[in-house]
């Protein structure tokens, strides 16, 4: 079946850190891959998204890069600030059409 | 455009009881969802719906059912609480049900089942 594991969290960083969340996959076909972001009280948001191959998803400084050789989506940023502090989801849509989540990562930002 | 909207936001039921969880959408959109998110795992889907008048199953159906009378609103009936309910539940609707598609997705009830 189709399934998404990415790291464990929590994650504590200080501002202006590096981070790297990774992802890696399993689906057959190919399906898109989606980073949704979720900031505390609120719902889900698309962070970025790649559809094929060699894709690079990038937004608000944020990049991940579909690798189908290693069946992996990380996400990264180079520098990141308290406003980033979030939960952050790696999920694909497979050919079915159902989205299928990791169980998110807790990423939390100290000044 | 208000999105996809949920109420309530907090719910606390007592064990047998049921309740509606309401969801509504004013982006036209055709597709609709129900998640729900328990602690450190993972969105699993409930239900969906392709259009007014089509629901079909997702991952974890049992304990749940759902209807679609509108374009705008997917409601979910939980008819005898469980525990094992205790979750928060999000909503969300997308224009085409291709690989490509975002998710909007709502902003969850939280729902406790004592």
């Amino acid at each position: 079946g189709n399934s998404v594991t990415q790291m464990e969290g929590p994650v504590t960083l200080s501002e202006e850190a590096f981070l790297t969340i990774n992802c890696t996959y399993t689906a057959t076909g190919y399906p898109s891959l989606f980073w949704y972001v979720q900031y505390p009280g609120e719902g889900l948001q698309l962070l970025l998204k790649a559809t094929k191959a060699d894709d690079k998803g990038s937004n608000k400084g944020f990049e991940a890069t579909y690798r189908k050789e290693t069946t992996s989506f990380h996400l990264e940023k180079g520098s990141v600030q308290v406003s980033d502090s979030a939960v952050y989801f790696c999920a694909l849509i497979p050919s079915d059409y159902k989205l299928s989540f990791g169980a998110g990562t807790t990423v939390t930002v100290r000044a | 455009n208000a999105g996809v909207t949920q109420t309530p936001k907090f719910r606390i039921l007592k064990i047998g009881q049921s309740m509606t969880l309401q969801c509504t959408q004013d982006m036209n959109h055709n597709y609709m969802y129900w998640y729900r998110q328990d602690p450190g795992m993972g969105l699993k889907l409930i239900y969906y719906s392709v259009g007014a008048g089509i629901t079909d199953k997702g991952e974890v159906p049992n304990g749940y059912n759902v209807s679609r009378s509108t374009t705008e609103d997917f409601p979910l009936r939980l008819e005898l609480a469980a525990p094992s309910q205790t979750s928060v539940y999000f909503c969300a609707s997308s224009d085409q049900l291709g690989t490509t598609n975002e998710q909007f997705f709502g902003p969850g009830t939280r729902l406790t089942v004592l």
